[in-house]
């Protein structure tokens, strides 16, 4: 049973262009999250889907920044005219359906290390 | 500061010596996790323990909790030069009822363990 899957794992981009991210839950988990990881810094939350739905984008920023998990395929994390600010490793976790960090753990990938230059 | 605080921000110890981490939170929560990060790489969930209990073990880990005082500590116990990684405690709060995935982090301590 795979795990999470993201790629790419590295991405290099210039300022001004765009970057898109993917994630494909484990088997049989439906509920996808995004977290950005700064260096030498914690995790940080940025928004949580269904299939079809965006649940919660409280720590996404306003601008720029999208997410969508289509019926079909992998999650998408997009990040238009990326800035330097941008450089992070992001990470995204999947749970099953009736189940989340309130009554169990999050599986999560390896990570995509966005560097802008 | 933001929710989930560990100290010390930095570990060193000898093989086969105890590693104590330790986590501050600021609201109420459901639970609170800690995570394992090798240098580079994902996290992994290595201990879950909700609000209402007050100690929890798994293998060479122990995990207590106190909401009083809104803190809790990991112990590696006989460590070995491969515990060497991140750790980070998480904590999911009560704020609207919600039981997701919505993982509050500390900054981490990083626990170098030499052979």
């Amino acid at each position: 049973n795979a795990g999470v899957m993201q790629n790419p794992r590295h991405l290099v981009r210039r300022r001004g262009q765009e970057a898109r991210l993917r994630c494909s839950p484990m088997k049989g988990h439906s509920h996808v999250y995004w977290y950005r990881q700064l260096p030498e810094e914690g995790l940080k939350f940025m928004v949580y889907l269904q299939k079809e739905n965006i649940i919660d984008e409280s720590g996404m920023p306003k601008e720029r920044f999208s997410a969508e998990f289509p019926k079909e395929g992998p999650s998408i994390l997009r990040i238009q005219q990326v800035v330097r600010g941008d450089s992070a490793a992001y990470f995204c976790a999947s749970s099953p359906p009736g189940q989340g960090a309130g009554t169990g753990e999050l599986f999560f990938g390896e990570g995509s290390r966005l560097t802008v230059l | 500061s933001q929710q989930g605080e560990e100290d010390p921000q930095a570990l060193s110890i000898q093989e086969g010596e105890n590693a104590t981490m330790n986590c501050s939170y600021k609201t109420s929560i459901n639970n609170l996790q800690w995570y394992r990060q090798n240098s580079g790489r994902g996290l992994v969930h290595l201990i879950l323990i909700r609000s209402n209990e007050r100690e929890k073990h798994s293998g060479r880990l122990r995990v207590t909790l106190d909401t009083s005082k809104k803190s809790s500590s990991l112990l590696i116990t006989a460590s070995r030069a491969a515990d060497t990684a991140s750790y980070f405690c998480a904590t999911t709060n009560n704020a609207g009822g919600t039981s997701y995935g919505k993982l509050t982090f500390g900054q981490g301590t990083i626990l170098t363990v030499h052979p």
